[in-house]
């Protein structure tokens, strides 16, 4: 099976454009969630969407937004791109939702550099 | 909130030698702790879970991690190095195991394991 596939896989873009992010969950998971790593460290928590609503949002600013399609694929969208963007995007995928002890599943994630 | 540090920034060791990478966390209630590897260029991969029973859970690649409450410690471990697990390694807590929605992975900040032939 087809773990989560994240695309595009590198990306550049200059300060002030809009970035969107794509993010295919593993066949069956409903819950998607992203997460931010910039070089050096751990992933921060963005986003959590599970049957197409918001679920979790960490504290990351308006300018990030996603959304969840029927499919359960996922879109994180960034505007007004700021230098400090520049990071790893990393999309996960899990099975149920309510109470969920089941591990995220990762993409390999988008790298996203601004200049 | 709950938090997880890895106090060791690297750890060294040979081919063949018993290895550790240490994990700590701050949690209220009981803590569903998580490992993960992460290779260059790749995403994070799965290695094992703590939810609940055993102390000693064993996961992928003869990975096993001990749990330990009083130490509030969640160390990885593996008899026998190999080369190939040479990666970066994150320790992981979810967020809030009661809520209803939201399974928010807390990362620990991350530990480069180097093995040596």
């Amino acid at each position: 099976d087809a773990g989560v596939t994240q695309s595009p896989t590198h990306l550049i873009k200059t300060r002030g454009q809009h970035v969107t992010l794509r993010c295919s969950p593993i066949s069956g998971h409903k819950s998607v969630s992203w997460y931010q790593q910039v070089l050096g460290q751990g992933p921060q928590f963005i986003f959590q969407y599970y049957e197409k609503e918001e679920r979790g949002r960490g504290n990351f600013p308006d300018r990030f937004s996603a959304r969840q399609f029927p499919n359960y694929s996922s879109e994180l969208n960034v505007n007004a791109l700021l230098l400090g963007d520049s990071a790893l995007y990393l999309c996960a995928s899990s099975p149920v939702e309510i109470r969920s002890n089941q591990p995220q599943h990762f993409g390999d994630g988008t790298r996203l550099s601004i200049l | 909130a709950q938090s997880v540090a890895q106090p060791e920034d690297q750890v060294n060791v040979a081919e063949g030698n018993p290895l550790t990478v240490k994990c700590t966390y701050s949690v209220s209630g009981n803590p569903y702790l998580f490992w993960y590897v992460q290779y260059p260029n790749r995403g994070l991969q799965f290695l094992l879970k703590y939810i609940t029973g055993d102390n000693l859970v064993k996961g992928s690649y003869g990975f096993e991690a001990e749990f330990n409450k009083s130490q509030t410690s969640f160390h990885l471990k593996k008899p026998s190095a190999l080369v190939s697990d040479s990666a970066l390694y994150f320790c992981a807590v979810r967020d809030n195991p009661r809520a209803e929605y939201g399974n928010k992975l807390v990362f620990g900040a991350g530990t480069i394991l180097r093995v040596k032939s």
